[in-house]
């Protein structure tokens, strides 16, 4: 099954570009690339996804490399509010459904 | 008012009690699921159904049952609660009509069984 592998914490200033990454080394043709971001006390949150190009949406960016084992969701200035645990996530969803692995994720913390 | 519901948000139980989540949503999503988070990790997923009448064990169904009573709602049972089942438990819903699913979560249900 196709899993990632995230950094357990990063930390950024208040206002300044940050950039989570994530490997999967292991993706097939059919997964795609979810990222969920989980707030303290709060259930997940999506922030975005992709398949093969790179897609914005007013919450952040999703470059993925070429050969998609791995990617990097861009928040492009941080806030206070998105001190959060970052979820990358692949999921099948032709195939294998029910096969939506959060792993542990990555805790961002913003400084002011 | 807050689109995916969960009920209770907290609940203290003892061992071998029967006992049951639900979830009830405003979305008009056909999917829904339940998971799992226990603490420093992320989530499992418990069960899907995919509609009122399709329901789909996940990677940890074992201890678990569900009932999926109308489109808005689905609830989780445990028959015989044990302390390894002392979890947050979240609800989701999704629309397959928008291709690929994003998913909505409900604010979680805080279970304890001592």
């Amino acid at each position: 099954d196709a899993k990632t592998t995230q950094p357990n914490s990063m930390e950024s200033n208040e206002e300044e570009p940050v950039h989570l990454p994530c490997n999967h080394s292991t993706i097939s043709g059919t997964d795609y690339i979810h990222w969920y971001r989980q707030l303290p006390s709060q259930g997940p949150e999506y922030v975005i996804h992709g398949l093969t190009s790179n897609v914005n949406n007013r919450m952040a960016s999703l470059a993925i490399a070429e050969d998609r084992k791995s990617s990097t969701l861009i928040l492009h200035r941080a806030t206070l509010r998105d001190a959060a645990v970052y979820y990358c996530i692949l999921r099948d969803e032709v195939y294998n459904f029910n096969k939506f692995y959060f792993g542990s994720g990555t805790k961002l913390n913003v400084k002011p | 008012d807050a689109d995916v519901t969960q009920t209770p948000r907290n609940r203290i139980t003892k061992t071998g009690k029967r006992i049951m989540l639900e979830c009830s949503q405003t979305k008009g999503h056909d999917r829904m699921y339940w998971y799992r988070q226990d603490p420093g990790l992320g989530l499992r997923l418990i069960y899907y159904s995919f509609d009122v009448k399709d329901i789909n064990k996940g990677e940890i169904s074992d201890g678990y049952s569900v009932s999926r009573q109308a489109q808005a709602k689905f609830s989780l049972s445990l028959e015989s609660a044990i302390p390894n089942q002392t979890a947050l438990y979240f609800c989701a819903t999704s629309d397959s009509s928008g291709g690929v699913y994003e998913q909505y979560f409900g604010p979680g249900t805080r279970l304890t069984v001592t």
